[in-house]
């Protein structure tokens, strides 16, 4: 079965600091992947979604950038974290039958 | 392009209430559309979905759902509510962009509350 892995599960992070947060897929092959922003009232935002190694687009401009340097791995980025940046960030892998969402990161930048 | 609407953030129903959570679409095509629920802290996890066909969809935990194009809505609903339901709901349309990924539009979420 296809399980979907993303860490860390929270992080504090000061203003400036880069950001790196990763997800992984398990049980399938040539994922759509995704990176959604969760804010509190406001639903999920999708970011970033790629279709393939060293593809990716983005939804909307931003301080934040996405890498698939594997198949079955996306990262997100950033160089310098905004205190806007905070939020809940989920990894999702997409097929015909929706998403799988992983288990969400909670980004605090003090 | 797609959009979603759930027009109530909150509600609170009692345990063995029934409940209907309202969900209205926007998109010129026919619709893929789904359920999902949030636990707090916790990633989405799918409780149906609706392609094509039977307009009324069984899911998960007791949930089913009932697609109505005439109204643009896909409401959610169960017989008899469980504390263990509370949670956020989020209704969503999906649609397959060029390259053949599918964008799938959430709403802004519902968050049940049950009370004993």
């Amino acid at each position: 079965s296809q399980t979907i892995h993303q860490w860390p599960a929270t992080l504090v992070q000061p203003v400036g600091s880069p950001l790196s947060l990763e997800c992984t897929v398990e049980g399938t092959s040539n994922p759509n992947l995704y990176w959604y922003r969760q804010a509190a009232g406001r639903g999920l935002q999708l970011l970033f979604y790629s279709v393939g190694i060293g593809q990716i687009s983005s939804e909307v401009p931003q301080n934040l950038s996405a890498s698939r340097p594997q198949d079955r791995q996306f990262i997100l980025s950033s160089k310098k974290l905004l205190l806007s940046d905070s939020g809940f960030y989920l990894c999702a892998w997409g097929g015909g039958g929706g998403y799988t969402f992983g288990s969400g990161t909670r980004l605090t930048v003090v | 392009a797609q959009s979603v609407t759930q027009p109530d953030i909150h509600i609170t129903v009692s345990e063995g209430a029934s409940l209907e959570l309202r969900c209205n679409y926007s998109y010129g095509a026919t619709p893929y559309l789904f359920w999902y629920v949030q636990s707090p802290g916790q990633g989405l996890q799918l409780l149906l979905k609706y392609f094509s066909g039977d307009t009324l969809v069984q899911g998960i935990k007791g949930f089913e759902a009932e697609f109505k194009r005439s109204q643009s809505s896909f409401n959610l609903r169960k017989p008899s509510v469980h504390w263990s339901d509370a949670a956020e709901y989020f209704c969503a349309v999906g649609a397959f962009g060029s390259g053949g990924y599918q964008k799938v539009t959430f709403g802004t979420g519902t968050k049940l509350q049950v009370i004993p």
